[in-house]
């Protein structure tokens, strides 16, 4: 059990509709990333927010944003939809941003997107 | 650029068996090296890791040595047993930024 909670934990969308998917991080973590895992592949970074800024980005196109709160939860949004969207997106929370040496991810169950 | 290639699953074993699953990278900086495990339904659980050249990593009897000159980071168990079974991921990350790169994964399966 890591402490960080995703909802919803299944959606079904259609091509062309947007979503927002949300983030509870670990009590105590400032930086949250966003991951997309495809079936079958590892998980691809999207972006990162530490203390409600951005703080790095993935190649992925701007219809994917987010957002972080005071609180450190956040939300990845996803807009016009596309087939290929299709994915399980994980949510991953950290002590800070400042990546010492790699510290050490604590990741969500993620929430499985389905787009029609 | 940075990526991670492990092997391609599913890799099946019987109880007791030996495992290897490897791992090579390529990083433009001088990263720090992971493996994650990834059950069934669930997010992914950090196995072990290892921050510098030659250091080993170990957790619930699994192991990995960061060898800088092969860029590997291969994981190895003496003894599975049927709980092993899971996806595994190997990763890396460069120092003053939290991006983590992960390989494909491969899925083990252990047999009673």
């Amino acid at each position: 059990e890591t402490g960080v909670t995703q909802s919803p934990t299944h959606l079904i969308k259609t091509r062309g509709q947007q979503v927002t998917l949300r983030c509870s991080s670990q009590s105590g973590h400032n930086t949250v990333s966003w991951y997309q895992q495809a079936l079958g592949q590892g998980p691809q970074f999207i972006f990162q927010y530490y203390r409600e800024e951005e703080n790095g980005r993935g190649n992925f196109p701007p219809r994917f944003s987010g957002l972080q709160f005071p609180n450190y939860s956040s939300e990845l949004n996803v807009n016009a939809l596309e087939l290929d969207d299709s994915a399980l997106y994980l949510c991953a929370s950290s002590e800070t941003g400042t990546g010492s040496a790699g510290e050490k991810l604590f990741f969500g169950s993620g929430t499985q997107l389905s787009v029609l | 650029g940075n990526s991670v290639t492990q092997m391609e699953g599913p890799v099946t074993l019987s109880e007791e068996a030996f495992l290897t699953i490897n791992c090579t990278y390529t990083a433009t900086g001088y990263p720090s090296l992971f493996w994650y495990v990834q059950y069934p339904g669930e997010g992914l659980q950090l196995l072990l890791k290892a921050t510098k050249a030659d250091d080993k990593g170990s957790n619930k009897g699994f192991e990995a040595t960061y060898r800088k000159e092969t860029t590997s980071f291969h994981l190895e168990k003496g003894s599975v047993q049927v709980s092993d079974s899971a996806v595994y991921f190997c990763a890396l990350a460069l120092r003053n930024f939290n991006k983590f790169y992960f390989g494909s994964g491969t899925k083990l399966n252990v047999k009673p």
